[in-house]
This record gives structure tokens, C-alpha cells and sequence, in this order.
């Protein structure tokens, strides 16, 4: 069965320190896509991230780096020099293939919290 | 120049009563989907409609029913309100999922917080 995996449940670190955040999956698609979403404590879920099972490459988008690695079956997420604005909770999500459609099964979301 | 957006933010109400939550996307989408985040925050999916069809239906309760009355809208209607239906209500749209086969990035609203007493 499709199976997102976060364990971390929360994470708290000073401000300019690194994190990482794990993203562990279950699949038995052979394309499959890979997202990260960000939830402030507003409430909104916003957008990180999309990855092809295909495309291996990670990537960097200013202080969020995302590393892909299929032999592990993981999708980390690591902020460089955090800020207290990143706290939020992190969802990794994994695509589902339904019939003509798909759908997104999250992981339990990490909470990561910034302290100044 | 809000993409998803969802009416009302805030839905307080007793229990056994129909309420309706409305979704709009000025996206351009031919999917949409309805989730539901619980009190410990896991999201899971209730619905998905293509182009006012019904595509995804996930073993959700039948007083839970959506309605597609145009690709740009999905709104949630929910009879016999019961306490456990308390939850954060999150509608989502995505490109055409189903003839490109491709799995496109779904754009979540605001949500919509219900709160059963």
C-alpha cells in the first residue's frame, strides 16, 4: 500500500541553524510524483514542491534543498540557515494513481518550530 | 487574484444540522478535490471531481455529498452534522489529471474550519 512516512513529529531550532526534515514512501507505482507542502500557523498549505520518480537530481530553490534517492526510498527537505518565519508543519505527500485520476497521500506532517 | 478559494473561513454549528461549504478556482483547472484534516492535523482525501465528474469518492460517509455545478466550482454539502465531522475542510484543483495521465500539482484553498457542538 502507498505509505508516507514522516517521523519526526517536531523539530525545534535557533534561528540560522540547518534542518533536515525526512520524508520516507511506499509505493508500488513505477512513476509515481513527490510534493512537499508547508502549513504556517494560519493555516494555508502552500506549495514547496514536485518531483518525478524519474528525475533523481536534487534541488535547491534559495534556502530549501530538496534530496531525492530511490535506493532509500526517500524525499528530504533541508532549510539552510532557518528563520523564524519557516516555523510551520511540513507535510511530504505522495501521488496515488486512482483510476483516470490521483490522489495525494500525506505524511503525518513534522512541526517545525524556529526559536530567535 | 486568489486561485482556490473557499466559503466560509469559519463554520460553527449543532450538531444534526446541513451545512454546505463552497470552492471556486480561477485557475483554469479541470480537476478538483475536497480533503479533511483532522484535529491532529492528518489530510486525507474525500472526493475528486474531472470536468463535474466524479472520479475519486473515498469511502466517505453518503450525509457527506459534493457537487460540481460548473469545472470552476466543487461545494461540499454535509447533512446530519455529527461531532466527529469537525475538522479543517481543504478544497484543491489541479490541471487535467485524467486524459494526460500526467500528475500535476494540486493548489490547496484556504480551508475551512468546521466545529461541531
Amino acid at each position: 500500500a502507498q505509505k508516507v512516512t514522516q517521523a519526526q513529529t517536531e523539530i525545534s531550532v535557533v534561528e540560522k541553524e540547518d534542518v533536515t526534515l525526512d520524508c520516507v514512501y511506499e509505493t508500488r507505482d513505477t512513476t509515481y510524483y513527490l510534493f512537499w507542502y508547508k502549513q504556517p500557523p494560519s493555516g494555508e498549505l502552500v506549495f514547496l514542491i514536485r518531483r518525478n520518480s524519474f528525475d533523481e537530481q536534487n534541488e535547491i530553490s534559495g534556502r530549501y534543498s530538496w534530496n531525492f534517492q530511490k535506493s532509500t526510498s526517500s524525499f528530504n527537505f533541508t532549510i539552510t540557515a532557518s528563520q523564524v518565519v519557516d516555523s510551520a508543519v511540513y507535510f511530504c505527500a505522495l501521488s496515488e494513481d486512482v483510476d483516470s485520476s490521483y490522489k495525494l497521500i500525506f505524511g503525518s506532517g513534522t512541526r517545525l518550530l524556529v526559536r530567535p | 487574484d486568489t486561485a482556490v478559494s473557499q466559503t466560509p473561513k469559519y463554520l460553527v454549528t449543532q450538531m444534526g444540522n446541513d451545512k454546505s461549504i463552497k470552492c471556486e478556482q480561477n485557475l483554469g483547472h479541470d480537476t478538483m478535490y475536497w480533503y479533511k484534516q483532522d484535529s491532529k492535523k492528518f489530510l486525507k482525501i474525500m472526493f475528486s471531481y474531472n470536468n463535474k465528474e466524479l472520479i475519486i469518492n473515498e469511502t466517505v460517509p453518503n450525509r457527506f455529498s459534493p457537487k460540481s455545478p460548473d469545472k470552476a466550482h466543487l461545494n461540499l454539502h454535509i447533512n446530519s452534522l455529527e461531532l466527529g465531522d469537525s475538522a479543517v475542510y481543504f478544497c484543491a484543483s489541479s490541471q487535467d489529471a485524467t486524459s494526460t495521465r500526467t500528475t500535476d500539482t494540486q493548489y490547496f484553498g484556504p480551508g475551512t474550519r468546521l466545529t461541531v457542538l
